[in-house]
């Protein structure tokens, strides 16, 4: 679990509030994930970052916003979201982002939006 | 578009069987799967990652198995143990490189 840390565990925010989820990888990897699990439904793939590039948004709305200022780091931005965005938002790591490779995920940000 | 298929949605069973669980995805054209355990709360754990070139995959009691043509993959899991309780998800990677599309997985609790 030490390998891909997340920051905070726990998030209740406002519609109206403006906070950051962070994501930290400790592995050496040059890809980085964001995903998102909604209570009965399947994870869903966010955005993928490789090599500090985003080279996947899974048709995600424009109120989550992600940053990756460097290999080791991931953020997700949070605005004006709505009470059906609360959900556990997982990240994860892979050694390059190409296909077979295992990806290697963080434990988790509880997020409640009020 | 790929959808994966996990049966049962919840099993219980007494300490010490073995037990068989599935996954289905409907496109074959996969080059990886791979099976995770979700503890309460938790983040996922990869347990077995089996390319599209392999039959199975074992890691101690765990036994992970792909039919890419009948797009199907078993987890089996001998001699269960309490410590086994948990959700396990099954994950296709397909399409664009890296992409993992999951299943919504099977609730294990193995009981005194």
């Amino acid at each position: 679990e030490t390998g891909v840390t997340q920051t905070p565990r726990h998030l209740v925010m406002g519609m109206t509030n403006k906070k950051s989820l962070k994501c930290e990888q400790h592995l050496g990897h040059n890809a980085m994930y964001w995903y998102k699990q909604s209570a009965k439904k399947p994870l869903e793939l966010m955005f993928v970052y490789s090599l500090e590039e985003r080279v996947e948004n899974n048709s995600v709305p424009s109120r989550f916003s992600p940053e990756c200022p460097n290999s080791s780091h991931l953020f997700l931005h949070l605005h004006t979201l709505q009470p059906e965005d609360s959900a556990l938002y997982l990240c994860a790591s892979s050694q390059q982002g190409l296909e077979g490779e295992t990806q290697y995920f963080g434990p988790g940000t509880r997020l409640l939006v009020l | 578009k790929q959808e994966v298929t996990q049966i049962p949605a919840a099993l219980s069973v007494p300490e010490g069987e073995n037990l068989v669980l599935n996954c289905s995805f409907t496109d074959s054209a996969i080059y990886n799967l791979q099976w995770f355990r979700q503890d309460p709360g938790k983040g996922l754990t990869s347990l077995l990652l089996i390319q599209s070139s392999q039959r199975e995959q074992t890691s101690g009691r765990l036994n992970a198995s792909l039919d890419k043509s009948s797009g199907r993959s078993t987890l089996y899991i001998a001699a269960s143990q309490p410590g086994d309780s948990a959700t396990y998800l099954c994950a296709v990677g397909s399409g664009t490189a890296s992409k993992l599309t999951f299943g919504t997985g099977t609730r294990l609790q193995v009981t005194l």
